[in-house]
């Protein structure tokens, strides 16, 4: 069980919008910053989004990033095939250090 | 451009101590915190510790009896050490470089910028 909820999975068509939702407390996201990465099959984790909203150098501005209150969400637009991994939110936790979500499994139909 | 190298070995038995080592290159081991983060087969990340170039650590409480992050700033490495190992250990190991501060108002800003490729540890008599 993790400290934040993200839907296990999610599904649109190419060149459609979707977005990925990470629920937590006040111990974590409702007081501290979000980020979120991007894990292709195989690979590493990639970092997609830090600060809640910043997209490091070389991420598309397809991918964006939000927060309000103890929940952030993460936005693709322009869907891709190539867009199909894993995504993760995370963040500081007061008690419980660094924490993640448990992952979202991003399908392109 | 930095990049990280986890090294160690794959094959760990039960009870016995679990150790990998991170190699960073093209750039300098100071100044950044530095972390630890598993995978277990199929499974989510999760978050094992990190420690700051100066030598100073923080550890995920559930693993915090068992690991040791350490670092060496002559050989620009950090090193993992996880005793009493068992196969719900068994996971990919990441090795990453982190960001983090305080935003004041904001909170905490934390996030890894940098991962290394990551190296399959399998706990196995």
């Amino acid at each position: 069980q993790s400290v934040l909820t993200q839907p296990p999975s999610v599904s649109a068509a190419p060149g459609q919008k979707v977005t990925i939702s990470c629920s937590g407390s006040s111990s974590n996201i409702g007081n501290n910053y979000v980020s979120w990465y991007q894990q292709l099959p195989g690979t590493a984790p990639k970092l997609l989004i830090y600060d809640n909203n910043k997209r490091p150098s070389g991420i598309p501005d397809r991918f964006s990033g939000s927060k309000s209150g103890t929940s952030a969400t993460l936005g693709i637009t322009g869907l891709q095939t190539g867009d199909e991994a894993d995504y993760y939110c995370g963040t500081w936790d007061s008690s419980l250090g660094g924490v993640f979500g448990g992952g979202t499994k991003l399908t392109v139909l | 451009q930095v990049q990280l190298q986890e090294s160690g070995p794959g094959l760990v038995k039960p009870s016995e101590t679990l150790s990998l080592t991170c190699t960073v290159s093209g750039g300098s081991i100071s100044s950044y915190y530095w972390s630890w983060i598993r995978q277990p087969p199929g499974k989510g990340l999760e978050w094992i510790g990190y420690i700051y170039y100066s030598g100073s650590t923080n550890y995920n409480p559930s693993l915090k009896s068992r690991v040791t992050i350490s670092v060496d700033t002559s050989k620009n490495q950090f090193s993992l050490k996880l005793s009493s190992v068992t196969a719900a250990d068994t996971a990919v190991y990441y090795c990453a470089r982190l960001v983090m501060g305080d935003g004041y108002t904001q909170g905490i800003y934390y996030y890894m910028d940098v991962w290394g490729k990551g190296t399959t540890v399998t706990v196995s008599s």
